[in-house]
């Protein structure tokens, strides 16, 4: 089956721009989570869904970071007024069950978005 | 709060040499422990996990094991090969993941 796709690939704007990135979960994951990747490090936790509604938020930056899932499947990062330091990976991971329904729960990455503002 | 600290790199081995990456953590709890590995060109794959203490997770070789009195998840392999070339990150979950910097592994032949 096919597992969890982001487009862009790359995404190459221009410093004050607004720009989109999608996700495309596994069918059936209720649980969607962003990261964030930079040169040398690890990921970085954004943001979590369940279903449709953002669980846990706490790791957007600031308020130019926005995400949203509408229907609980793919879902949108938004970034506005994009800064050089936004420039990363982003990933996207699902899961079929969300953490807090206890258990181990294994997240499946997508490729990520390669983002880069000049 | 939750954090994972794993072992610098990079790593330079010959083939067949015995591998150890360290990893600890620090987690109120019972966290979950992972070993993720990312193939140049690849997304980020599930290796192994371990769930509870004492728990050893294997997968292609690899082992690790959950030790709760150091707080540790040291991943091993006895006999690495050219295609375990890859960079390798510890994680650990509770409500999300925490993942370590990651280590470069480069296996010659």
């Amino acid at each position: 089956g096919a597992g969890v796709s982001q487009t862009p690939s790359n995404k190459v704007t221009e410093k004050g721009k607004y720009v989109e990135l999608r996700c495309d979960p596994i069918s059936g994951h209720t649980a969607l989570y962003w990261y964030r990747q930079s040169l040398g490090q690890g990921p970085e936790f954004l943001i979590y869904f369940q279903g449709t509604g953002a669980a846990d938020d706490s790791g957007l930056p600031n308020d130019r970071f926005f995400a949203v899932r509408p229907e609980g499947s793919v879902s949108t990062l938004k970034i506005q007024r994009t800064e050089r330091g936004d420039s990363a990976v982003y990933l996207c991971a699902s899961s079929l069950t969300p953490p807090q329904a206890g258990g181990t729960y294994e997240q499946y990455f997508g490729p990520g978005t390669r983002l880069t503002v000049t | 709060g939750d954090s994972v600290t794993q072992m610098e790199g990079p790593v330079t081995l010959s083939e067949e040499a015995f591998l150890t990456i360290n990893c600890t953590y620090t987690a109120t709890g019972y966290p979950s422990l992972f070993w993720y590995v990312q193939y140049p060109g690849e997304g980020l794959q599930l290796l192994l996990k371990a769930t509870k203490a004492d728990d050893k997770g294997s997968n292609k070789g690899f082992e690790a094991t959950y030790r709760k009195e150091t707080t540790s998840f040291h991943l091993e392999k006895g006999s690495v090969q050219v295609s375990d070339s890859a960079v390798y990150f510890c994680a650990l979950s509770r409500n999300q993941f925490y993942f370590g910097t990651g280590t470069s592994l480069t296996v010659i032949p």
